[in-house]
């Protein structure tokens, strides 16, 4: 099974102000990486798929890179409504699909 | 409009049995590979089960032999039968489509919570 580990754990930043993300997979998951975005009491919502294509209206400041077992989510000038928990997903070997731990940004 | 509507969640006591269901709209549910994916109160996201097109099914080794995937054509739902319920297993549960390409979950239902106590 892949591992998916996340960091940070919480990530604290003020609005306007850039955010960086990290998913490390404990072996290669070539591109196939997703990133989701939850909010409190809602489903995740899908944000990039591929490592670092956007999901069909997901605005252009969410951007995301990597490859192999290195990922970053780049949030790039964060609004109120992008506090929320990030989590990333590996789907190159499975079953099973595994998710990180999540990254928790908010309100610095 | 793609729609994922999940039901069937509910309290129910340890070794118990429970189905959810989620009705699909906007495309149809054969075609596509479907996952479950439940998510524990104050944790992240956990994958359960999906579904292929093709009608072959996997498990996480947490519910294997307990749950049970399956969709109706007639009525575009996919289920998940739980039986042997425990306590562990209380959560939402989300049912998702999922696309090949890449195979990421690109629709979401809103999820049906699950609480196994007694």
């Amino acid at each position: 099974e892949i591992v998916m580990t996340q960091s940070p754990v919480t990530l604290s930043v003020s609005p306007g102000e850039r955010a960086t993300l990290s998913c490390r997979a404990s072996q290669s998951v070539g591109s196939n990486l997703a990133w989701y975005q939850q909010k409190p009491g809602q489903a995740p919502r899908l944000l990039i798929y591929g490592a670092y294509i956007r999901a069909t209206g997901i605005p252009a400041r969410f951007s995301g890179r990597g490859s192999g077992t290195e990922f970053i989510l780049t949030i790039s000038s964060l609004q109120s409504e992008d506090f929320a928990v990030y989590y990333c997903l590996q789907s190159n070997n499975w079953p099973p699909l595994t998710f990180g731990g999540g990254t928790k940004v908010e309100i610095k | 409009e793609v729609q994922l509507v999940e039901s069937g969640g509910g309290l129910i006591q340890p070794g118990g049995s429970l189905r959810l269901s989620c009705a699909a709209s906007g495309f149809t549910v054969s075609d596509k590979y479907m996952s479950w994916v439940r998510q524990a109160p104050g944790k992240g996201l956990e994958w359960v089960s999906v579904i292929y097109s093709g009608g072959t099914t996997y498990y996480a080794d947490s519910v294997k032999g307990r749950f049970t995937i399956s969709r109706d054509a007639s009525k575009n739902t996919l289920y998940l039968q739980m039986n042997g319920l425990r306590v562990e297993d209380t959560a939402i549960y989300y049912c998702a489509r999922m696309t090949v390409y890449y195979y990421h979950m690109d629709v979401w239902g809103n999820g049906t919570a699950v609480a196994v106590s007694s």
